[in-house]
């Protein structure tokens, strides 16, 4: 079964942080993702990564960063934490494969104060 | 890519089966229909995905018309389990890799 794990299930920081949260997988899967989700928005993708040090910009990428530098992991970096950034973070993964589905994490509930 | 239209919600009762359809007129030839659950406070979890006709697992069937504009999620015999939100997404296949737009979904309450 596949596991897409995320660091922290909560996490409270402080406006001008710099916030990295974590996503491993354990399938070597090449295709990795970084959505959030909000209130009547549904989730929303914010970076994406195709293989090891490549990577792609999803819909809202502004205020985020990405790094991937093992193919089992993909980090997402706020640069600079604002309370705008208050969510819930998503990581998924997939085979390279095209039509294969998306598995996600449980997510990292991330409160900027 | 293709934007999927959902119902905001649904209500059904335990034993009943369940019907979502998704809208998504707009859909590339390349491109599969992919449903997930979500429960509170957790990630999305596939249920089921196809290209055309009709696909059937353990949990959910799909059923695509010839025309691919819109898809239905039918859950048969629901229980208080299933309730939970359930996205429809298109994406596409030839592109490097599958870049999915998720709508807002449809919440789903299954009362007893």
């Amino acid at each position: 079964d596949v596991k897409v794990t995320q660091s922290s299930r909560y996490l409270v920081k402080r406006t001008g942080e710099k916030v990295f949260l974590e996503c491993v997988q354990d399938m070597d899967h090449e295709n990795m993702f970084w959505y959030r989700q909000d209130p009547g928005l549904g989730l929303r993708l914010i970076y994406f990564s195709y293989d090891v040090k490549m990577k792609e910009k999803g819909d809202i990428p502004e205020g985020y960063s990405v790094s991937r530098e093992k193919k089992e992991r993909f980090s997402l970096i706020l640069e600079s934490a604002s309370t705008n950034q208050t969510s819930m973070y998503l990581c998924a993964s997939r085979p390279g494969d095209n039509n294969q589905p998306q598995h996600f994490g449980d997510g990292t509930r991330l409160s900027i104060l | 890519l293709a934007k999927t239209t959902q119902p905001i919600s649904m209500d059904s009762y335990e034993g009943q089966e369940v019907n979502i359809t998704c809208s998504h007129n707009n859909i590339a030839t390349n491109d599969y229909i992919t449903w997930y659950q979500q429960f509170p406070s957790q990630g999305p979890r596939f249920i089921i995905q196809g290209y055309k006709t009709k696909v059937t697992n353990e949990v959910a069937s799909l059923f695509i018309p010839a025309d691919r504009k819109s898809s239905t999620l039918s859950l048969p015999r629901v229980s208080l389990s299933d309730t939970a939100v359930y996205y429809c997404l298109v994406g596409g296949v030839n592109t490097g890799f599958q870049k999915l737009v998720f709508g807002t979904g449809t919440r789903l309450l299954v009362s007893p």
